[in-house]
Formats: structure tokens, sequence, C-alpha cells
């Protein structure tokens, strides 16, 4: 039973540029759940895609965007990286109108800015 | 806007004692409280409380909610090395999303 997978495992990018990360969700599951967890604190909630929309969003700027596709993959996308973006980006997902048990979260990409 | 405080931020115990982990909470709609553990990237899932004054139990680990007062505690008992890691207390609102608190981060000392 394949979990969540992410890629890729780490990345480094230079201020300015742009980087795409991707998430399969679990088997059976159909929505996404982007979090960013800097340093030290805890997974901050970016946002969410289910039936390929943007169902809500946390307090990230626009440089922040993503997609999910009809096989229910998702990929965020940002832009003009700042240092301040350097986080460990993880990807949950989850089965809509399902219980709390049901997140199941992939193991992230590392993500460093110079 | 949903809230998540715990306590305290770290913690350095000696092999066999007793710890306990505090969650307090600010949620619209309420469905659960999740503990999770974070050992090096993926957090792991612990227990998930719905009902107030219910204790769940897995090993030595157990944990317990108080709808009224909006906290949760997770006790370790017995703690061993294999117990160091940052654990994460999160709760899910009406919109379906976790909102985590910053983490307790535990260190065992053998």
């Amino acid at each position: 039973d394949a979990g969540v997978t992410q890629s890729p495992t780490h990345l480094i990018k230079t201020r300015g540029q742009q980087v795409t990360l991707r998430c399969s969700p679990k088997s059976g599951h159909d929505t996404v759940s982007w979090y960013q967890q800097a340093l030290g604190q805890g997974p901050q909630f970016i946002f969410q895609y289910y039936e390929e929309e943007e169902r809500q969003r946390g307090n990230f700027p626009d440089r922040f965007s993503g997609h999910q596709f009809p096989n229910y993959s998702s990929e965020l996308n940002v832009n003009a990286l700042l240092l301040g973006d350097s986080a460990l980006y993880l990807c949950a997902s989850s089965l809509t109108g399902g219980s709390g048990y049901g997140y199941t979260f992939g193991s992230g990409t590392r993500l460093t800015v110079v | 806007e949903d809230k998540v405080v715990q306590s305290p931020l770290s913690l350095v115990v000696h092999e066999g004692d007793t710890v306990t982990l505090n969650c307090s909470y600010e949620v619209t709609n309420f469905r659960s409280l999740l503990w999770y553990k974070q050992e090096k990237k993926a957090p792991t899932f612990l227990f998930m409380l719905t009902s107030s004054g219910i204790e769940k139990k897995s090993g030595r680990l157990s944990s317990i909610l108080d709808k009224k007062e909006l906290f949760s505690i997770l006790n370790i008992t017995a703690t061993q090395t294999g117990d160091s890691a940052v654990y994460l207390c999160a709760v899910e609102g009406g919109n379906e999303k976790l909102t985590f608190g910053t983490g307790t981060r535990l260190t065992i000392i053998p």
C-alpha cells in the first residue's frame, strides 16, 4: 500500500528562482494539503486541493500556487524564492468527509534557498 | 483563526522518567485533536481524540482531552531513547484542515 510520495527529497535553489514540488497521495485519497515547516516550528497550512480546485488557503502570499491533477496528485509552485522560503514542505493526503485518522503525511521536500 | 499552543517547547529527561506534554487550543467547529511524533521528516500518527475525558492508550503512551477547558495532554511513561523526537499537537476544525502547534522537542538521556 503506497503511502504519500513526495519529490524531490532535497532541493537547493537561488533567491529569485522558481521551484515545483510534487506529491502523489495515498491510494483512495482525494484531497491534498500542503504545509510549510520552518526549522524549529510546527507545520503551517499553505493550501488544500480537492476536485482540482484550491478549496482553502492559509496565510501565504500569491507567490505560492498549486495544482491538482485528475489522478489526485498535486504540485506546489513557489515563485521569486526568498531566503525565508527555506523549509521542509510536507504534503498530506486525506479523503474528504473522512476522520482525522485519515491524514497521511509524506516525508517532505527539504528546500534550501541560498 | 484556529490556534494551538504547546508546552514546554523542549524537555530533557533521563531514560525511565515519565513526561507530560501539554496542548491548549482554540478552534472553530472542533472535530478532533491529533498527536503526532516527528523524528526526521514525516509526522507519524499517535492518537486522535474527539471526546472529552476518554483516555487513549498505546503501550507506554496515553492521551486525554478536556473539551471544556480546551486542552490535551500526552503522557509517556518509562521513557526510552527511542522516544526522543518532536511531538506535535494539531486540531482539525470544521474546514477539514489541521492547525499545528510549535511542537515539544523531547530528548531522552540514556
